[in-house]
């Protein structure tokens, strides 16, 4: 069954600076792939997808993620995060069942 | 999107008791999907809800437990049985978007049990 994995539970990163967080999906004949974002006290909110074509999907909120099938992952980037990008970011991907199963997020934080 | 209402949106419970959480949509759909998330962990689905059949239960989650109904196309409840502190979590409704474009969420029912 496909799955995915986020390495990093925890990313501090100061305002203005780039953010990159990892994803790594395992084997899949055609990944489905999305990123997600929890703000405090929030719901989820789609960021972007990917499911083919161009391999480099932009998102809402000035964020863009890469499919690298050589890696098998989906990286999500913001060249430069605000406060407001304060928050817990999902991977997520559909399972053989066609269910959206999710990553164990990485929660971001933003300093001054 | 669906635009997903749930209720409530939190609620503080005594163990032994139950809830029933309520996920309303604004247009119809075939499925629907109820999630849990524990205090900083990630989702896990719990069941599929379709309307007109039992709900599909995930590994590790029972019906007696997690009863859902699901009475029409844009209405499906959960209910959360005979609570113990460990039932503590946030509770999450969601759809499918169009052409397996992920998930749309509501906006989710943070339980405490005391």
């Amino acid at each position: 069954a496909q799955s995915v994995t986020q390495p990093d539970i925890h990313i501090t990163v100061s305002e203005g600076a780039s953010l990159e967080l990892r994803c790594n999906y395992s084997y899949g004949a055609t990944p489905y792939l999305f990123w997600y974002v929890q703000s405090p006290g929030q719901g989820l909110q789609l960021l972007l997808k990917y499911f083919s074509g161009d391999t480099l999907v932009q998102g809402i909120k000035g964020f863009e993620a890469e499919f690298k099938r050589s890696q098998s992952s989906f990286n999500l980037r913001k060249p430069s995060v605000h406060w407001s990008d304060a928050a817990e970011y999902f991977c997520a991907d559909y399972d053989s069942w066609g269910k959206l199963q999710f990553g164990a997020g990485t929660q971001v934080v933003v300093t001054p | 999107s669906a635009v997903i209402s749930q209720k409530p949106s939190r609620d503080i419970c005594q163990r032994g008791t139950s809830l029933t959480i309520q996920c309303q949509v604004d247009s119809q759909v075939t499925m629907m999907f109820w999630y849990r998330q524990q205090p900083g962990q990630s989702l896990t689905l719990i069941a599929t809800a379709n309307q007109g059949s039992e709900a599909t239960y995930e590994s590790g989650f029972v019906i007696d437990k997690f009863p859902i109904s699901r009475p029409n196309l844009t209405f499906s409840t959960l209910t959360v049985s005979n609570m113990s502190p460990e039932d503590s979590s946030i509770y999450l409704c969601s759809v499918e978007r169009q052409g397996r474009d992920g998930y749309t969420f509501g906006s989710g029912t943070r339980l405490t049990v005391v």
